[in-house]
């Protein structure tokens, strides 16, 4: 168990609806990363929280959006779903705000399939 | 663009052998780099990781190579075991702290008992 939280853990959904994914950091963590990972490929970098601030934006398109809270958790909003966004949503925590030399903590994901 | 390549989606190894999982990059700004696993339904857990001064890091069971003129490192697992059937990932951050980790699409380690 990495201690961080997502939900839900699966969910489907039609083209063009809205969906809220939810993260809650280990304990004591102050950043948050989003990550998704496509059939057969890599975890690709969406975008970075610190104590509430975006501090990096990856490949995230302008249909997502996401946002920290004072209590630390996360949440990634994708609107006007398209089949190309089911995917696997990974977030992540970690104490510092770098994510390069400390490791991340991962949460289970949460699955995403859009009919 | 895939910056960090993993270009052997699955590997089977025999338990107590060897396992070699490897990893190419094209960025030569990376300079740290970062193994992590991934079992069924689980997230990715860190494993070990190496910086770019260094051209090999142990860990147990677990040793990390790293060659920067061929821009590509590899993982040993000695000797394998059942357990260490997963997904393994290759990733690099550039510089080293950086706020994002680049990933390779991952290796399916098979250990046959």
């Amino acid at each position: 168990d990495s201690g961080v939280t997502q939900t839900p853990k699966h969910l489907i959904t039609a083209t063009g609806q809205r969906v809220t994914l939810r993260c809650s950091p280990r304990s004591g963590d102050l950043s948050v990363y989003w990550y998704q990972q496509s059939l057969d490929q890599g975890l690709q970098f969406l975008i970075q929280y610190y104590n509430g601030e975006e501090r990096a934006k990856g490949n995230i398109l302008e249909r997502f959006s996401a946002q920290q809270f004072p209590d630390l958790h996360s949440e990634l909003n994708l609107s006007s779903l398209e089949l190309g966004d089911s995917a696997l949503y990974f977030c992540a925590s970690s104490l510092r705000q770098g994510a390069g030399t400390g490791e991340l903590f991962f949460g289970e994901g949460s699955r995403l399939t859009v009919l | 663009d895939q910056q960090v390549k993993q270009n052997s989606p699955s590997l089977s190894v025999q338990e107590g052998r060897i396992s070699i999982l490897n990893c190419d990059y094209t960025n030569s700004m990376f300079d740290y780099f970062l193994w992590y696993k991934k079992y069924p339904a689980e997230g990715p857990t860190f494993l070990i990781s190496i910086s770019s001064i260094k051209d090999k890091n142990e860990d147990g069971r677990f040793t990390v190579f790293l060659n920067k003129s061929a821009k590509h490192l590899s993982l040993h697992i000695v000797p394998s075991q059942p357990g260490d059937s997963a997904v393994y990932f290759c990733a690099a951050s550039a510089p080293a702290g950086a706020n994002n980790l680049f990933f390779g699409t991952g290796t399916r380690l098979t250990v046959i008992p």
